[in-house]
Parts: structure tokens; sequence; C-alpha cells
């Protein structure tokens, strides 16, 4: 069963610190890694794509990416409370084909950024 | 404007009705999803379309159906079947954006669905 993990939180940052977001996955062969953006009673927003070993930068998010300890990260920089949200981890669950349309979830980790 | 729309916003059935939930894309994108999300839980897939008149059964398809007669449209029937089918439902569309290696997923708004 592949799978993505993330800690569920919620985790508080004050405003204009850094918050860190983590995620593992399982599945070695995965290539596509997105972070999405969830308000309460809202649809999942994409906010990052990375797809390469190291950073990509965007704005205040910073996505960081290490596929050989299976690990993708979020920054969120200068925090702001309107950053407080769900975010979710997704992976793809192969190579090419059927697999690379197809996504799995994180859970999700709840961020709250305290004014 | 492009977009993915879904409706209704609000939907509330009695128990053993079957109902269809709308999903629309302008966004020329080949692929469709089905997606519900229970509280505590991740989304999961319900079923996808890669391409017009075909689509695949993903985790949870039980007590589901879907039809991809048009590009743009990709409906979802809850039956009477499915058993627990309270839940946020959320339609998506994705583009390639790496040939063969990612397509980003973009959501409608999602239609909560109360079944009683």
């Amino acid at each position: 069963q592949k799978e993505v993990e993330q800690n569920s939180g919620p985790l508080s940052v004050p405003e204009g610190a850094i918050a860190s977001l983590n995620c593992t996955y399982s599945d070695r062969v995965s290539q596509s890694f997105f972070w999405y953006r969830q308000y309460s009673g809202k649809s999942p927003e994409l906010i990052m794509s990375i797809y390469s070993n190291g950073d990509k930068e965007d704005g205040r998010f910073t996505a960081q990416l290490n596929k050989a300890s299976q690990y993708v990260s979020l920054l969120i920089r200068d925090s702001q409370p309107s950053d407080s949200a769900t975010y979710l981890c997704a992976v793809n669950l192969g190579r090419s084909g059927a697999g690379s349309y197809q996504l799995t979830f994180g859970k999700g980790t709840k961020l709250s950024v305290i004014p | 404007d492009g977009g993915i729309t879904q409706s209704p916003k609000y939907l509330f059935r009695k128990e053993g009705q079957n109902v269809t939930l709308s999903c629309e894309q302008n966004l020329n994108h080949d692929a469709m999803y089905w997606y519900r999300q229970d509280p505590g839980q991740g989304l999961r897939l319900i079923y996808y379309s890669q391409i017009v008149n075909d689509f695949q059964k993903g985790d949870i398809a039980e007590g589901y159906s879907v039809s991809r007669e048009k590009k743009e449209s990709f409906p979802l029937t809850v039956t009477s079947a499915q058993k627990n089918p309270t839940a946020f439902y959320l339609c998506a569309s994705s583009i390639e954006v790496a040939s063969g290696v990612a397509y980003e997923q973009y959501f409608g708004p999602g239609t909560r669905l109360t079944v009683t």
C-alpha cells in the first residue's frame, strides 16, 4: 500500500515566523510531489509542485525534495494569519502511464498562525 | 474565466435514493477525477478518466458510477449501494506539466452531500 505520511498537527507558529511542514512517502518510484492548501470548508488549492531534488521557491513558499530519504517539505516564510489552513501533501503513484495520473494524498497538517 | 464547477454546493437526500453530482470544466484538461473527503481522512480516489468514453476505478469505487461522454463533463452518481455516502465530494481535472511524469490536479469547489 503506497502511503503518504504527514504530522496531523496542529502546528502553531507566531506571525512572521517560518512554518515547516513535512511529508514522507513510501513509493520509491514517485516522481512528482505537490502541496495543496485547504481552508476549512473549502476545496484544496495547489500552491507548489516539485519534481527534482533540491529546493523550489515561489514567493514566501519553498518546497524541498529529497528522493533518497523519500521526504518532501514545505517552508512558509513570514507566516501570516491568512496562512492558517490544512496543508495536504500529494505524491504521484508511478513513473508513467496510469500511475502518473493518480495522486496519493496525506491526511494533512493543520497550521495555525498566531497573530 | 476557466475553471471547474460543481453543483450543487450542498445536497440532501434520503437513504435509498440515487443522486448525481455534476462536474464541468472548461480548462481543456483531458483527465478528470472524483474524490471524497471525510473528517480526519485524506482524499480518497473514487474514479478517474484519462480520456472521453474511458474511466477507471479508484480505491473506493463500490457504490458509485460515472460517465465521460464529453471532455468537459464527468458526473458522479452515488447509488443506494454506497453504505456511507455522507461526505464532501471533490472533482478535479489535470494537465500534463512534465511529459509522462507529472499531471497537476486542480479542484472544483466541491459538493457536500448529506444522506439521512
